[in-house]
């Protein structure tokens, strides 16, 4: 079944301890990319990759990193996690490498730092 | 960079009436534009996309209409149904240095009433 996994679904962590949030895609996607989601404020990116190797920032990437070693994975990682990071996180990819196509979200992470 | 626009905010409206959203963009080159629809815990998924050498698009009861000269497209939904319930996201292709990504607007929470 093509799809978009992330994992772990829930986390809750205290602030300063590092995590990692993974990503994968089973569709041979170009384009993966990162968004966290807050009431009232809709979508916004955090990290985009176009390729692999290729990563860039998105709208809001302060206080987090990104990898693209392989083409199917696209971790996220907090290294220092604070509590205005608690949100729900979702990954997504698209075929084009550009994104300006149809995404295919993962089913997200909601994150709460304490 | 492009800001996508998207109101109302909030919907509720009976059970077999029409809605509408609509989003403005400011990005005259964008030329996709997707609609996700985001269940309560689920994930945004794709429900219906235009592009800009297209002024209307149907698929059963949606459909979206594009005027590229205001900048502006909408969401029709007719003959609602509870299960339409959900956070309806506008998004514009826009341009992004070298590269494109999608903009989303910030949501439409549309409650259809029994």
């Amino acid at each position: 079944e093509a799809q978009v996994t992330q994992n772990p679904r829930y986390l809750i962590t205290v602030t300063g301890k590092k995590l990692t949030v993974t990503c994968s895609q089973n569709m041979n996607h170009e384009y993966m990319s990162w968004y966290r989601q807050d009431p009232g404020l809709g979508l916004r990116q955090i990290y985009y990759s176009m390729n692999v190797e290729v990563t860039d920032k998105g709208d809001v990437p302060e206080g987090y990193k990104v990898s693209r070693k392989e083409k199917r994975n696209f971790p996220l990682i907090l290294e220092s996690p604070s509590p205005n990071q608690t949100s729900l996180y979702f990954c997504a990819s698209s075929w084009g490498g550009t994104g300006a196509d149809t995404q295919y979200f993962g089913p997200g992470t909601r994150l709460t730092v304490l | 960079g492009e800001n996508v626009e998207q109101h109302p905010s909030t919907l509720s409206v009976q059970e077999g009436d029409s809605a509408v959203i609509k989003c403005t963009y400011s990005d005259s080159a964008s030329n996709y534009f997707p609609w996700y629809k985001q269940e309560l815990g689920k994930r945004p998924q794709l429900i219906i996309d235009i592009r800009s050498n297209v002024g209307e698009k149907k698929d059963q009861r949606i459909a979206v209409t594009l005027n590229k000269t205001a900048k502006h497209f909408s969401l029709h939904i007719t003959e609602t149904q509870p299960e339409d319930s959900a956070v309806y996201f506008c998004a514009a292709k826009a341009r992004a240095g070298g590269s494109e990504k999608l903009v989303f607007g910030k949501g439409t929470k549309l409650t259809v009433n029994p």
